[in-house]
């Protein structure tokens, strides 16, 4: 069975400050990992996704990925941060053997102060 | 042009009575899932179909039962309604043949059960 674990429910920022969100998966077999971001009274939406290739991966809204497999990570970064980027983040891990359930993580809160 | 819709996006019910929430998407997919998302904003999935066939059922009371017409709806019907039962409901799809099975959300259904 694949889990997740997001560290931090909490992340507070200041506008153009690094955002670093982290998440670190447990899997057996090779996992697809993705971030998942929800804004106010939405449904979730695909910020990005890793499956086989690079590691480096990078999303939407200029935010990015690195899958560290050696350390189980799959932590969320983006150089400077929005206003619009204040919302719930979501890490999510799924294995082809699994009838496409996806794992996801507790969620992380992310404030943007000005 | 909306991609997963359900309806309604409200629901106020009072315990005891028996609710239904739709969902459709076009975007092809042959999977289906129905979330429940808590006041703290965990997601727990709760069942899946693919092309119409149930793949995932969680531990889940059996007031609550899905229903797949076609591959492109999905309905959740529940029973007896509790006051635990409110929450925010949301439906996904994905293209399983993708095998990374990235999913795509609908707005959600915020339940309340008076």
């Amino acid at each position: 069975a694949q889990s997740v674990t997001q560290l931090g429910s909490h992340v507070s920022v200041s506008e153009g400050a690094l955002v670093l969100l982290r998440c670190n998966y447990s899997s057996s077999v090779p996992p697809y990992l993705f971030w998942y971001v929800q804004y106010p009274n939405q449904g979730l939406q695909l910020l990005l996704k890793y499956t086989t290739g690079a590691t480096l991966v990078k999303g939407i809204n200029g935010f990015e990925a690195e899958f560290k497999k050696s350390e189980t990570s799959f932590h969320l970064t983006k150089p400077s941060a929005h206003m619009s980027d204040a919302a719930e983040y979501f890490c999510a891990v799924s294995v082809r053997t699994n009838a496409g359930k996806s794992t996801f993580g507790d969620g992380t809160t992310l404030t943007v102060k000005p | 042009d909306t991609a997963v819709s359900q309806t309604p996006k409200y629901l106020v019910t009072q315990m005891g009575n028996d609710k239904s929430i739709k969902c459709e998407q076009n975007l092809g997919h042959d999977t289906m899932y129905w979330y429940k998302q808590d006041s703290k904003k965990f997601l727990k999935i709760m069942f899946s179909y693919n092309n119409k066939e149930l793949i995932i059922n969680e531990t889940v009371p059996n007031r609550f039962s899905p229903k797949s017409p076609d591959k492109a709806h999905l309905n959740l019907h529940i029973n007896s309604l509790e006051l635990g039962d409110s929450a925010v409901y949301f439906c996904a799809s994905s293209l399983r043949d993708q095998g990374a099975y990235e999913q795509y959300f609908g707005p959600g259904t915020r339940l309340t059960v008076t």
